[in-house]
């Protein structure tokens, strides 16, 4: 079964100083990863995606993540932090298989951003 | 619309009442998700919709949970008898490819 682990529930950091957030999965073959930000009072906005090719994925609003096999990770990387990506972060797997897949969520964290 | 839009954006129920929620899609999209975010949680997996093939009802937690979907487009999801439990943020989902989804704002649900 695949699953997601984001060990941080919450981090803080300060106005312009970098940013990684970890994910780390479980999945039995190539999975399918994602990045979503949740802001206060709004629903989920993806952020990046990973499907193949180039392990280092670039995404919205200046993120990038990169899909590290050996490691089982997809962490999530900003080289400076805005007080307005303070908001919850998502990491996301999903199989590679064609059709329906399910997409298994992991717990969030919760990034504070602190002038 | 421009994006998925749910409402109400809160509810305030009465232990034992019913209440249903409403989750408009983006046009086209052929997919629906219904997701559950409780506190301190990630995101449950509840029910998925997709075109005219029955539906995916493995994550409703119980029988007190059901979802609709009529005429491909809106769905509505059900839920019976609240319990406080279920005080939760209920979020939709839909999607072109099965994949990358577009998540409305959820509902608020308490259950006092």
């Amino acid at each position: 079964a695949q699953s997601v682990t984001q060990p941080d529930i919450h981090i803080t950091v300060s106005e312009g100083a970098s940013l990684e957030l970890r994910c780390n999965y479980s999945y039995g073959a190539t999975p399918y990863l994602f990045w979503y930000v949740q802001s206060p009072g709004q629903g989920l906005q993806l952020l990046l995606k990973y499907f193949s090719g180039d392990t280092l994925v670039q995404g919205i609003k200046g993120f990038e993540a990169e899909f590290k096999r050996s490691q089982s990770s997809f962490n999530l990387r900003k080289p400076s932090v805005h007080w307005s990506d303070a908001a919850e972060y998502f990491c996301a797997v999903g199989p590679n298989s064609g059709g329906y897949q399910k997409v298994t969520f992991g717990t969030g964290t919760k990034l504070q951003v602190i002038p | 619309g421009a994006g998925v839009s749910q409402s109400p954006s809160n509810k305030v129920t009465e232990k034992g009442k019913d209440v249903e929620l409403r989750c408009d899609p983006i046009s086209g999209h052929t997919a629906l998700y219904w997701y559950r975010q409780s506190l301190g949680q990630g995101l449950e997996f509840l029910i998925y919709f997709q075109g005219n093939s029955a539906p995916d009802k493995s994550g409703l937690p119980s029988d007190r949970f059901s979802a609709e979907r009529t005429g491909g487009s809106v769905s509505t999801l059900t839920i019976q008898r609240t319990q406080q439990e279920d005080s939760a943020v209920y979020l939709c989902a839909s999607s072109q490819d099965s994949l990358s989804r577009l998540f409305g704002p959820g509902t608020r649900l308490t259950v006092l």
